[in-house]
């Protein structure tokens, strides 16, 4: 079944402890992002890839760090979260930036 | 930051009835309009990708047309059912970077 993973769903952590929240894909997409969700807000996009090795920043990247070793793999790194990290993240992916997105089904981030 | 601005905010229809909503958004530089339906508890779903000023898509009972000159989208759904009942998100892209409305709540009565 195609799809667009992520793990952990749920996630209550503290201030400064470093997660990393994993996103894969098993439609050998290129293209691939990160967007939080809240509330009064539409999902603001945070990084993106378009493809193995290449990243680059969306609209709110400060506080964030990603990596793309490999095609199916897009993890979001929080080195030092802090509470207004505190969000509902997507990861998705689509075969360029030219199609629709799929999404996965989302991580609720907590931090106290 | 770019504005995408989505209205109505939410929506009650009943069954039956048809609607429109409205996607607004910058008129340079645009490279596509994404279209997606997101249910409560689920992830968004696409619905329709236009590019070219004067698209019309349609998927069922659900179309969308599109104007780049002027900056906006409008999403139609004739004959509402309940199960149409979603939030509606409406995407820009510019270069390779999304910008989304904050979607329309559409809540079909039965």
């Amino acid at each position: 079944e195609a799809q667009v993973t992520q793990n952990p769903r749920y996630l209550i952590t503290v201030t400064g402890k470093k997660l990393t929240v994993t996103c894969s894909q098993n439609m050998n997409h290129e293209y691939m992002s990160w967007y939080r969700q809240d509330p009064g807000l539409g999902l603001r996009q945070i990084y993106y890839s378009m493809n193995v090795e290449v990243t680059d920043k969306g609209d709110v990247p400060e506080g964030y760090k990603v990596s793309r070793k490999e095609k199916r793999n897009f993890p979001l790194i929080l080195e030092s979260p802090s509470p207004n990290q505190t969000s509902l993240y997507f990861c998705a992916s689509s075969l360029n930036r030219a199609q629709p997105q799929h999404f996965g089904d989302g991580t609720r981030l907590s931090i106290l | 930051i770019l504005n995408v601005e989505q209205s109505p905010q939410s929506l009650h229809v009943q069954e039956g009835d048809s609607t429109n909503f409205t996607c607004s958004f910058p008129s340079s530089n645009f490279y596509a309009l994404h279209w997606y339906r997101w249910e409560t508890a689920k992830s968004p779903e696409a619905l329709f990708v236009m590019t070219l000023n004067g698209d019309e898509k349609k998927k069922g009972r659900i179309s969308a047309t599109l104007n780049t000159k002027e900056g906006y989208s409008y999403l139609y759904i004739k004959g509402s059912q309940p199960e149409d009942s979603a939030t509606y998100l409406c995407a820009f892209r510019t270069g390779n970077q999304f910008y989304f409305g904050t979607g329309t709540s559409l809540t079909v009565i039965p």
